[in-house]
């Protein structure tokens, strides 16, 4: 079954960027994934899809900031001069079909 | 506008049922997958399971077969999650999410902050 890995925490300046990481495990260099953001004390917000040719889908409203990228099994997120709304905990998401939904442990964005 | 809107939070005791609820709009209710996501305090997100509406097919995580039911009503374009015997690490914030095929979630409703203590 596929594992998604994150680094627990990152941080950048303010006005900086940032490129976030979301690794998946052996064999699944393939799959799909979903970025989602989540601000201290809301919802989750969904982000983009990001497919491993690179190819991302942003969700409409998400800022031209954000942008996705792959590399093999890596999956980026790059959000580019860094706002102080940008402090959020990401997270991403796959689908395998024995075991559906799985979500990486998270990354906590600080916005120096 | 796609929303999922859920209902209030709770504070419930050990041993007593729970039935949370997400209402949606703004979409065909029978079109898209309903999940279920905990998150427990200063945790991570965790898939609980899901629901088709148009059929009622109904996927459980492991984690969370046998403690959790899933269940829709088209009529009411409404998806729940319920409890029948709450314990006190069932506290969490629950929330729905839509999941337009199998691969992601593209709209989040906005969390059932569910308490459980004595």
């Amino acid at each position: 079954q596929p594992v998604l890995t994150q680094s627990s925490s990152a941080s950048a300046s303010l006005g900086s960027s940032v490129k976030l990481t979301c690794t998946l495990s052996s064999g699944h260099s393939s799959y799909i994934i979903a970025w989602h953001q989540q601000q201290p004390g809301k919802a989750p917000r969904y982000l983009m899809k990001l497919e491993g040719s690179g190819s991302y889908n942003k969700e409409s409203g998400v800022p031209d900031r954000f942008s996705g990228s792959s590399s093999g099994a890596d999956r980026y997120l790059t959000i580019s001069n860094l706002q102080f709304e940008d402090e959020a905990d990401y997270y991403c998401e796959t689908w395998d079909r024995n075991t559906y939904v799985i979500f990486g442990g998270g990354t906590k964005l600080t916005v120096l | 506008e796609v929303q999922l809107v859920q209902s209030g939070a709770e504070v419930k005791k050990p041993g007593e049922s729970l039935k949370i609820s997400c209402k949606v709009s703004g979409y065909s209710f029978t079109t898209s997958w309903i999940a279920w996501v905990r998150q427990m305090p200063g945790k991570g997100l965790e898939w609980m399971g899901m629901i088709h509406p148009a059929d009622s097919d109904t996927r459980y995580s492991p984690s969370f077969q046998g403690q959790v039911t899933i269940s829709a009503d088209k009529s009411l374009r409404t998806a729940y999650l319920q409890w029948s015997s709450l314990k006190a690490s069932d506290t969490a914030m629950y929330y729905c999410a839509r999941r337009p095929n199998y691969y992601y979630s593209d709209c989040w409703g906005q969390g059932t902050l569910v308490t459980v203590s004595s």
